[in-house]
């Protein structure tokens, strides 16, 4: 139980374009669900915070306007990079945290992002 | 704010070497500590968990005590095995902070046969 899916797993997109992931808590409903970004050889990085049918919560200096992110349903959280650039090429993971627990996080397989 | 420090790595051992992976940490309230492993081309799972000081918490084999005295968490395990291979990150929660998680840097951990 408790399985997070990611999609897609790895994606490449032209500078300029935007490009969706999506992070699906499969067996369990999530009522909030977080995006983290791992660079290479480094720790995750908390990008924003997001509870079903609410607004994302940002960390301090993550663009919200560049990393759209829509938590339309207790299973379904979306990121979206706009407007993508070289720099934002990383390794995105997300975790989902069960109705009615207070800490455990379960976790996404990433998506690798490669902008060209 | 919170962080959380890992030795540096990577680690290489051989099967049934004992391990030690060192974990401190800076809060400011009373976090819960985390363990989580990172097995190649999956995504992270909780191996171990200790909400106050003094607990233990275990599971395969590896076990880490929440010291507060000395603000540390040290995975160990007596005797590693091949396919303990992973990354390994230390993490904590601060409850103040609507529970996010701050990790550690990972470490990677090589068992050969």
């Amino acid at each position: 139980g408790a399985v997070v899916s990611q999609h897609p797993s790895w994606v490449i997109c032209k500078s300029g374009t935007s490009v969706k992931i999506e992070c699906r808590s499969l067996d369990f409903q999530a009522t909030t669900m977080f995006w983290y970004r791992q660079f290479p050889k480094q720790s995750l990085m908390l990008m924003a915070t997001s509870n079903e049918g609410s607004k994302a919560t940002y960390e301090q200096g993550v663009e919200k306007d560049k990393f759209l992110i829509n938590h339309a349903s207790l299973t379904l959280s979306t990121l979206t990079v706009t407007s993508a650039h070289p720099e934002d090429s990383s390794f995105y993971i997300c975790s989902a945290r069960e109705v009615g627990t207070s800490y455990e996080q379960y976790f996404g397989p990433g998506t690798r992002l490669t902008v060209t | 704010g919170d962080s959380v420090t890992q030795m540096e790595g990577p680690v290489t051992l051989s099967e049934e070497a004992f391990l030690t992976i060192n974990c401190t940490y800076t809060a400011t309230g009373y976090p819960s500590l985390f363990w989580y492993v990172q097995y190649p081309g999956e995504g992270l799972q909780l191996l171990l968990k200790a909400t106050k000081a003094d607990d233990k918490g275990s599971n395969k084999g590896f076990e880490a005590t929440y010291r507060k005295e000395t603000t540390s968490f040290h995975l160990e395990k007596g005797s590693v095995q091949v396919s303990d291979s992973a990354v390994y990150f230390c993490a904590l929660s601060d409850p103040g902070a609507n529970s996010k998680l701050t990790f550690g840097k990972g470490i990677t951990l090589s068992v050969r046969p």
